[in-house]
């Protein structure tokens, strides 16, 4: 019944590496967002994409970068991973015409990221 | 920025007690969203409410929302242990945007 599957739930890396985190959705969304999640901050929006090969900046772009060639997965990029990315990495997506009117998201299961 | 800043940060209840969690945020708003999140998991929708409704219904959960004061509440009736997580309210600003979350309450339920 997984709907949205991160393809990596811990990782650990070393301060500099290249790191790909996954994100695959079955439910044919047109929207995918990737978040982050600290203690004290809650969850903050790093990048989105509202359709294949579009990307949108989000509040903490900074250190990322994001890849959208197929609609159905969403990748996040750290070209070079620092220690201040040690995160849970969440991954959602939501349909772009919602019955509700409104923009529900659904959750995968998150990726904790350990960088050091 | 954070827009929805969840009040308290952190509640302790006995099981069959009621549990209300709240939530303000800053500017206008489309809909307003309760998740909940289960500890190292990912978020899962609860339930919605519109700028235009002042309260909604869904099973043991009751929302309200003031759009005077920019503020909403969650209200968990008969609380079980099960119900123990952390509860996120997020704002729509339209209704196709982005949502931006607050911080959340850890609510644990004790048997």
């Amino acid at each position: 019944d997984v709907k949205v599957t991160q393809s990596s739930r811990y990782l650990v890396k070393r301060t500099g590496e290249k790191v790909f985190l996954e994100c695959v959705q079955d439910m044919d969304h047109e929207n995918m967002f990737w978040y982050r999640q600290d203690p004290g901050l809650g969850l903050r929006l790093i990048y989105f994409s509202y359709d294949v090969k579009m990307k949108e900046k989000g509040d903490i772009p900074e250190g990322y970068s994001v890849s959208r060639e197929k609609k159905e997965r969403f990748s996040l990029i750290l070209e070079s991973a620092s220690t201040n990315q040690t995160s849970m990495y969440l991954c959602a997506s939501s349909p772009r015409m919602s019955r509700v009117g409104a923009n529900v998201l659904t959750f995968g299961a998150g990726s904790r990221l350990t960088v050091l | 920025s954070q827009q929805g800043e969840e009040d308290p940060q952190a509640l302790s209840i006995q099981e069959g007690e009621n549990a209300t969690m709240n939530c303000s945020y800053k500017t206008s708003i489309n809909n307003l969203q309760w998740y909940r999140q289960n500890s190292g998991r990912g978020l899962v929708h609860l339930i919605l409410i519109r700028s235009n409704e002042r309260e909604k219904h869904s099973g043991r959960l009751r929302v309200t929302l003031d759009t005077s004061k920019k503020s909403s509440s969650l209200l968990i009736t008969a609380s079980r242990a099960a119900d123990t997580a952390s509860y996120f309210c997020a704002t729509g600003e339209t209704s196709g945007s982005r949502l931006t979350f607050g911080e959340g309450t850890q609510l644990t339920v004790n048997p």
